[in-house]
């Protein structure tokens, strides 16, 4: 097993512009969640998924911020504009329904610089 | 509500000395407490259960309810311990989101 994928590594983008990060979860994984890591802040959820669909979203930022899970296989974190207090990494993490005390399985993130 | 406390932002220790991670929690039932590791640059990788009570490159964790808190330990540290820690909670009734407390940084000097 691959783990959990997550694209790009590194996104440097200029502030207005779009930005997409994807997440391919480990097969089999029911629960899908992006956080955000800040040194401010630490980690935050922003959002998760059950059985592709969107179950808490109270941690997503602001309208600019939107995901989607249409399949088991993928999933994409969307800012549109970006703005540059929007750089921080982003990790995708995911868990199998069932195994609730075995923990989440993060991916490697992405590192968005907004310039 | 649930919430993680980490106080320190920063644990600076030299190599061979204990250490000691602090981490509070505050959570109405009965909470399901982990502690995840973060190396330079890499993805969070579980490193402790409280429910496994096992002892994991050499760390060890008691959940302590009265005093509500989960601290990480390990009598003797080594260099490539330098890592992020984060204290992390859920409830143990079915699935509940996973609560971060805001991380440590322990650097491990030679």
């Amino acid at each position: 097993d691959a783990g959990v994928i997550q694209s790009p590594r590194h996104e440097v983008t200029e502030m207005g512009q779009e930005v997409t990060l994807r997440c391919k979860p480990i097969s089999g994984h029911d629960y899908l969640f992006w956080y955000r890591q800040t040194m401010m802040r630490g980690l935050e959820l922003l959002i998760y998924f059950n059985n592709n669909v969107p179950i808490d979203d109270s941690g997503m930022p602001e309208d600019r911020f939107s995901a989607k899970m249409p399949n088991a296989s993928f999933s994409t974190l969307k800012i549109q504009p970006s703005e540059p207090r929007d750089s921080a990494v982003y990790f995708c993490a995911t868990l199998r329904a069932g195994h609730f005390n075995y923990g989440y399985t993060f991916g490697s993130g992405t590192r968005l610089t907004v310039v | 509500a649930q919430r993680v406390t980490q106080p320190e932002k920063l644990l600076s220790v030299f190599k061979g000395a204990p250490v000691e991670l602090k981490c509070n929690y505050s959570y109405s039932g009965s909470p399901e407490l982990f502690w995840y590791v973060q190396y330079s640059r890499q993805r969070l990788q579980l490193l402790l259960r409280h429910i496994s009570r096992e002892s994991i490159k050499g760390f060890t964790a008691d959940l302590n309810k009265g005093e509500t808190s989960f601290h990480l330990k390990k009598p003797f540290a080594q260099e490539e311990d330098s890592a992020m820690y984060y204290c992390a909670l859920s409830g143990n009734t079915g699935f509940q989101k996973l609560v971060f407390g805001t991380g440590t940084r322990l650097l491990v000097s030679p």
